[in-house]
């Protein structure tokens, strides 16, 4: 069964340092999201991606975040200048409608 | 968006079935039933989804009320593998999906 991956499984950068975190979804998936979840806290959505371009994002999602799908595979989220409170669990998800398919997870540690 | 409210904890033993209620009074015609699981440290999990009708799959099934503001989610035989925490959602098809605080199910032996 075809599944959602995710590079790397932890990151840890100091803070003010960019960092990319990557997801391969499914291949046949259309929609694409990131989400994230601080620790003992809910799931928060970050941003959703159709046809190339954002469709939605959340008030999380400011201007130090950016989302790509470069080559039709990939999927990455970049925080430019990670603060201490970008520590959490990142989840990329993908799906055609209904269903979304979500990735293991990347924890990110910002010291 | 529409909003649901869950019990924020509930208990079964195993082998035996777990009905975990949700309400959302204010779901909209065109919004979609949806459940997604969480297992400790994991990403969530689909697990089902409805728009009407009662719906079946391998994982579960999910009984919606006549005039949609309440649905079950059924567990036929509860293992140990099913403590999770259960989110209900309801969201139109390709939205982002908005997680309350769900369901931790916890599953004795």
């Amino acid at each position: 069964e075809p599944e959602v991956t995710q590079t790397p499984s932890h990151q840890v950068t100091q803070m003010g340092q960019e960092v990319i975190l990557r997801c391969v979804p499914i291949s046949n998936h259309l929609y694409f999201y990131w989400y994230r979840q601080i620790l003992g806290q809910k799931v928060e959505f970050l941003v959703s991606f159709y046809n190339n371009e954002i469709s939605e994002k959340s008030e999380i999602f400011d201007d130090q975040f950016s989302v790509e799908r470069p080559d039709g595979s990939n999927f990455t989220l970049k925080i430019r200048s990670t603060k201490l409170e970008d520590s959490a669990m990142y989840f990329c998800a993908g799906a055609n409608a209904y269903e979304q398919y979500f990735g293991p997870g990347t924890r990110l540690t910002v010291t | 968006d529409a909003k649901t409210t869950q019990p924020n904890s509930m208990e079964s033993n195993e082998e035996e079935p777990v009905h975990l209620p949700c309400n959302h009074s204010t779901i909209s015609g065109t919004d979609y039933i949806h459940w997604y699981r969480q297992l400790p440290s994991q990403g969530p999990e689909y697990v089902i989804h409805g728009l009407t009708s009662n719906v079946n799959n391998r994982m579960a099934s999910l009984a919606i009320a006549e005039d949609r503001k309440s649905s079950t989610l059924i567990l036929h035989r509860a293992t140990l593998r099913d403590a999770a925490v259960y989110y209900c959602m309801v969201q139109y098809a390709g939205n982002m999906l908005t997680f309350g605080g769900g369901t931790r199910l916890m599953v004795k032996p």
